[in-house]
């Protein structure tokens, strides 16, 4: 049972505006949470966190914002670039996981 | 510059032969982990390995196994290929359970 989910596969954006990814969770010991980019043909790579004593995070033009209480986190990238063009990867797991729980992945595209 | 590297990038086997995927990681990290990732699906989690010779079952274990049999290097094997084992394997290094992951590029494996 996926306990990490995006329920976009896909999302559209023109370059300049705000891209925003969905990710909600099952888990309520879920505590600590993760954003991950991949190209194709490359491995993921790190983007943001977010722990649950907060609410927001915030990196430049990338934010996380985490709803606790709606298991729901959102990435939104403020403005959207060409090169953030990728598949984008939630993962999350809890104080006493042993690993990451990651979501099925939404494909951004940036229209220049 | 740590590094996670995946032997191959692209790899095409016959259904019923045995194959080695390779990972080595020169951060030192204790932690190793295969996913795979398939449209759709997400990363899936296969084996993961906390220490030396240790190793614990993920998600989707069947029709695999490990080894680790040094800390740097954790291998995944197909014991008998099958068509739908054909995937994009990902391998991944971490500090702590905690701590965010550092991808391989990937094998992308093909099985005929």
């Amino acid at each position: 049972d996926q306990q990490v989910k995006q329920n976009s596969p896909s999302l559209s954006v023109q370059e300049g505006r705000i891209s925003i990814l969905n990710c909600d969770y099952t888990n309520s010991m879920f505590d600590y949470f993760l954003w991950y980019k991949k190209y194709p043909a490359e491995g993921p790579t790190f983007l943001i966190s977010i722990s649950s004593i907060k609410d927001k995070n915030e990196d430049g033009r990338f934010t996380v914002f985490l709803n606790k209480s709606a298991k729901h986190l959102s990435l939104h990238i403020v403005p959207s670039q060409p090169g953030d063009s990728a598949v984008y990867f939630c993962a999350a797991t809890s104080n006493t996981g042993n690993q990451f729980y990651f979501g099925t992945g939404t494909s951004l595209t940036v229209i220049p | 510059d740590v590094k996670v590297t995946q032997s191959s990038r692209y790899l095409v086997k016959r259904t019923g032969e045995k194959v080695f995927l390779e990972c080595v990681q020169d951060m030192d990290h204790e932690n190793m982990f295969w996913y795979r990732q398939d449209p759709g699906l997400g990363l899936r989690l296969i084996y993961f390995s906390y220490d030396v010779k240790m190793k614990e079952k993920g998600d989707i274990p069947e029709g695999y196994s490990v080894s680790r049999e040094k800390k740097e290097r954790f291998s995944l094997i197909l014991e008998s290929a099958s068509t739908n084992q054909t995937s994009m394997y990902l391998c991944a290094s971490s500090p702590a359970p905690r701590d965010g992951y550092t991808f391989g590029s990937g094998t992308r494996l093909t099985v005929v």
